[in-house]
């Protein structure tokens, strides 16, 4: 089955930064590729998200990029505010077949203001 | 996207009891997911709830311990059974809705076994 590993495991940056979190996924069918974001006590929300046939997605400070070849995609967080501190989740899916997500570590970030 | 209401928020049982868990969808959904967090960490797959068959369990989960029901295309729970205190966690169902992306979550229940 799937296997999802993400580093770092924690992540602190002074506010203003760029914060990046790489994610490796090890079923090649795996074709959907969330990224969750969780605050303290609440459910985990999708913040982006990237499919297969594409390289790059962004939205606004946040940006994700997936190399299939290297079966490694990562999140990119610009101009870092103290509001992005939270622990990050990258998952993976493979949308034809078991529709299961399965999920990464976990980044914890913190942002320094 | 779908909203999910997951209930009860928060629980405190005794050690052998069981615990059901129930959500509810304001859309029909095919496939329902159940998954755990323990404390500080990520979330693990326990079952995919198809209404009108079995819930199929991932591996180290099992039916006795976590039965699941799928009467229709909104609804499902979850029953901890037997409870010991490490069953004390983060239980949450999600669903796709849409069909293509964009899994959502419950509110999740907090389960603490005393």
């Amino acid at each position: 089955g799937e296997n999802v590993e993400q580093h770092p495991s924690t992540l602190s940056v002074q506010e203003g930064d760029s914060a990046v979190i790489k994610c490796t996924y090890s079923d090649s069918a795996s074709n959907y590729f969330p990224w969750y974001k969780q605050e303290l006590g609440k459910r985990p929300q999708l913040i982006i998200d990237i499919r297969s046939n594409v390289g790059e997605k962004k939205d606004q400070r946040i940006a994700v990029t997936l190399n299939k070849t290297a079966k490694h995609f990562s999140l990119h967080i610009t101009e870092t505010q103290p509001e992005d501190s939270a622990v990050y989740f990258c998952a993976a899916i493979r949308m034809d077949s078991s529709y299961k997500l399965i999920f990464g570590s976990g980044t914890r970030l913190l942002v320094r203001p | 996207s779908a909203v999910i209401s997951q209930k009860p928020s928060r629980d405190i049982c005794q050690r052998g009891t069981s615990l059901t868990i129930q959500c509810q969808v304001d859309s029909q959904v095919t496939m329902m997911f159940w998954y755990r967090q323990q404390p500080g960490q990520s979330l693990t797959l326990i079952a995919t709830a198809n209404q009108g068959s079995e819930a199929t369990y991932e591996s180290g989960f099992v039916i006795d311990k976590f039965p699941i029901s799928r009467p229709n295309l909104t609804f499902s729970t979850l029953t901890v059974s037997n409870m010991s205190p490490e069953d004390s966690s983060i239980y949450l169902c999600s669903v796709d809705a849409t069909g293509s992306s964009g899994y959502t979550f419950g509110s999740g229940t907090r389960l603490t076994v005393v």
